[in-house]
């Protein structure tokens, strides 16, 4: 069974400039997370998808921060425009469907540098 | 607000050994507690989960839960330098994970 897929791994962008970041869930899984990890920390939540609707997105910084799950499979994050603080790394995680105890496994990550 | 504590380390341990991680939460109404393992730039790898008070044991990794307390730790036998890595605690809370900041081990050989 293929995991969580993400891309890019790495990118490199100046402040102002607007990034995306793509993910592709583990097949069945119909809940979607996106997570930002700064160095020493764990995992913060951004947002949470069951199939195409964002159920949890009151943690996302909306002015600069946009997600979309148009056919409930893969997803987007998008930061326009990205500021010095966004640097960190992006991680997107899938949960099985019907799931009791929310055991979520994670993709491998988009490192982001902001310039 | 809902926290999860856990020593940052790092845990220096022998190889084979028993290494033991310790993580307490806040939340009394958490049902599910995860143990993750993340290697330095790596994403984090679910090792177990557990939901009932008492032991759960998957090889060389056991987790013990105990509610009344709000503390659950896992253990790792005979350690090996493949288990140098950070470990994250996490509960579920409303559909959302409560994570720590995760222990630092270090296996010395």
């Amino acid at each position: 069974e293929a995991g969580v897929v993400q891309s890019p791994r790495y990118k490199i962008i100046e402040k102002k400039q607007p990034v995306a970041f793509w993910c592709n869930p583990i097949s069945g899984h119909n809940t979607l997370y996106w997570y930002l990890q700064n160095l020493g920390q764990g995992p913060e939540l951004l947002i949470r998808y069951e199939n195409e609707e964002a159920v949890d997105d009151s943690q996302l910084p909306k002015d600069r921060f946009s997600a979309e799950r148009l056919k409930g499979v893969d997803s987007t994050l998008k930061i326009q425009p990205a500021e010095l603080g966004d640097s960190a790394v992006y991680l997107c995680a899938s949960s099985p469907s019907g799931s009791v105890h929310n055991e979520q496994f994670f993709g491998p990550g988009t490192r982001l540098t902001v310039l | 607000q809902k926290e999860v504590e856990q020593n940052s380390g790092p845990l220096s341990v022998p190889e084979g050994a028993i290494a033991s991680l310790n993580c307490t939460y806040s939340d009394r109404g958490s049902q599910s507690f995860f143990w993750y393992r993340q290697y330095s730039g790596k994403s984090p790898e679910l090792i177990m989960f557990i939901y009932s008070n008492g032991d759960k044991e998957d090889g060389r990794f056991t987790a013990q839960l105990n509610k009344a307390s709000q503390y659950v730790s896992l253990l790792i036998r005979d350690s090996q330098p493949s288990d140098s890595a950070t470990y994250l605690c996490a509960f579920d809370s409303n559909y959302q994970l409560i994570w720590g900041a995760g222990t630092k081990l270090i296996i010395k050989p």
